[in-house]
């Protein structure tokens, strides 16, 4: 029973590339979480969603930022035009679904973006 | 929104020692109440959960007492070994209308002295 799976664990892009980050939640979890977090803070929010559906993207930045979770296949977290600021590690979290989504998370490996 | 912090940011002890950490949250209708363990470089795992359906909590050495009333929930481990060392990181669930995440406290890192 394979739990979050996040890829790539690690990405390096140059100033102004796209960065894409997939995760793939546990089995049987149809709702998924996306956090930030920064060398020596803590985990903030940005995009929790469901199949075909954003629930709540009150954390993610106005611009250069989107994510989807399609029908088929992982959520991805898309940074366009990438700034050395969006270096950090970004995971995300899955759960089962609930009417308030207040089920346990479980989180994926991260994947560690670092902008040059 | 939700804001949740969270005392000490580090925290020394003895090995065998207790420890405790707290969290306060302002939401007063937050119904959930994680808790995460994250050794470096490594993903946050969940430790122990409370709903605020009840005031304690505890599997083992780990225990979580919630109070509802003063909105503030604690973390204690007991017979703390090395392995224990990591950030620990509380959550409160924004039950405010618009909110639907976890808000997280800024960690506390624990150091085990063997």
């Amino acid at each position: 029973n394979a739990g979050v799976m996040q890829n790539p664990r690690h990405l390096v892009r140059r100033r102004g590339q796209e960065a894409r980050l997939r995760c793939s939640p546990m089995k049987g979890h149809s709702h998924v979480y996306w956090y930030r977090q920064l060398p020596e803070e803590g985990l903030k929010f940005m995009v929790y969603l469901q199949k075909e559906n954003i629930i709540d993207e009150s954390g993610m930045p106005k611009e250069r930022f989107s994510a989807e979770f399609p029908k088929e296949g992982p959520s991805i977290l898309r940074i366009q035009q990438v700034v050395r600021g969006d270096s950090a590690a970004y995971f995300c979290a899955s759960s089962l679904p609930s009417d308030r989504g207040r089920e346990t998370q479980y989180f994926g490996p991260g994947t560690r973006l670092l902008v040059l | 929104g939700e804001n949740v912090e969270q005392h000490p940011s580090t925290l020394s002890v003895q090995e065998g020692d207790s420890a405790v950490i707290k969290c306060t949250y302002s939401d007063s209708a937050s119904n959930y109440f994680p808790w995460y363990k994250q050794e470096l470089g490594k993903r946050p795992q969940l430790i122990i959960d409370i709903r605020s359906n009840v005031g304690e909590k505890k599997d083992q050495r780990i225990a979580v007492t919630l109070n509802k009333t003063a909105k503030h929930f604690s973390l204690h481990i007991t017979e703390t070994q090395p392995e224990d060392s990591a950030v620990y990181f509380c959550a409160a669930w924004g039950a405010l209308t618009g909110a639907n995440n976890l808000f997280f406290g800024t960690g506390t890192r624990l150091t085990v002295i063997p």
